[in-house]
């Protein structure tokens, strides 16, 4: 069965460096998104993107974030100065065209920040 | 804005035995969808049923069933038969009908299983 692959599955990196976050989507969806949930909390809408352009982005998803489509394979958020709160699992998800379809999740990225 | 909410941050039940889980949620629109997604300790998110609004016959996959009240704007999970595996985070979302599709979670019930 297909699957959302997501790479790494744990990055740690030093505050203020940029992180670049891969996701692989289904290959017939059309529809792409990350999540972020902090550890303990619920998780969290960032971004969604369709047809190469961000459709909807939360308040969270300020300047310091940006998210590519770069092959027509591969999903990317990067994050270019990261913070301590920006420590966080992410998650990115994937759909079909059709509206009310299943989002279906990838593993997650689990984000520490030192 | 649409609002989720799971008022029992923890719940437990015995092996064989039934739970339900409890969610509701606040939104003016007519037309929209409503999930369950079970996190086990991996933390992946998987998809346990789904739920269409504009259908009044509640959603069953297997063990688990919903209790879809549109009026109330409740949405409860029934998990019968409950098993070792069943054990995890469990999180109620809303999607509304929309191209964008984002979904909106409730803050999770942790979910334990007793042998």
């Amino acid at each position: 069965e297909p699957e959302v692959t997501q790479t790494p599955s744990h990055q740690v990196t030093q505050m203020g460096q940029e992180v670049i976050l891969r996701c692989v989507p289904i290959s017939n969806h059309l529809y792409f998104y990350w999540y972020r949930q902090i550890l303990g909390q619920k998780v969290e809408f960032l971004v969604s993107f369709y047809n190469n352009e961000i459709s909807e982005k939360s308040e969270i998803f300020d300047d310091q974030f940006s998210v590519e489509r770069p092959d027509g394979s591969n999903f990317t958020l990067k994050i270019r100065s990261t913070k301590l709160e920006d420590s966080a699992m992410y998650f990115c998800a994937s759909r079909p065209t059709t509206v009310g379809d299943t989002q279906y999740f990838g593993p997650g990225t689990r984000l520490t920040v030192l | 804005a649409q609002t989720v909410t799971q008022s029992q941050p923890e719940m437990s039940v015995q092996e064989a035995e039934t739970v339900t889980l409890s969610c509701t949620y606040d939104t003016s629109e007519n037309n929209y969808y409503l999930f369950w997604y079970k996190q086990p300790p991996s933390r992946q998110m998987i998809l346990v049923i789904r739920q269409e609004a504009y259908k009044q016959q509640n959603a069953t996959e297997n063990r688990f069933s919903v209790n879809f009240q549109k009026a109330a704007k409740s949405f409860s999970l029934k998990i019968s038969d409950s098993q070792l595996g069943d054990t995890a985070m469990y999180f109620c979302a809303f999607m509304k009908h929309n191209q964008g599709g984002k979904l909106i979670f409730g803050q999770g019930t942790e979910l334990s299983v007793k042998p």
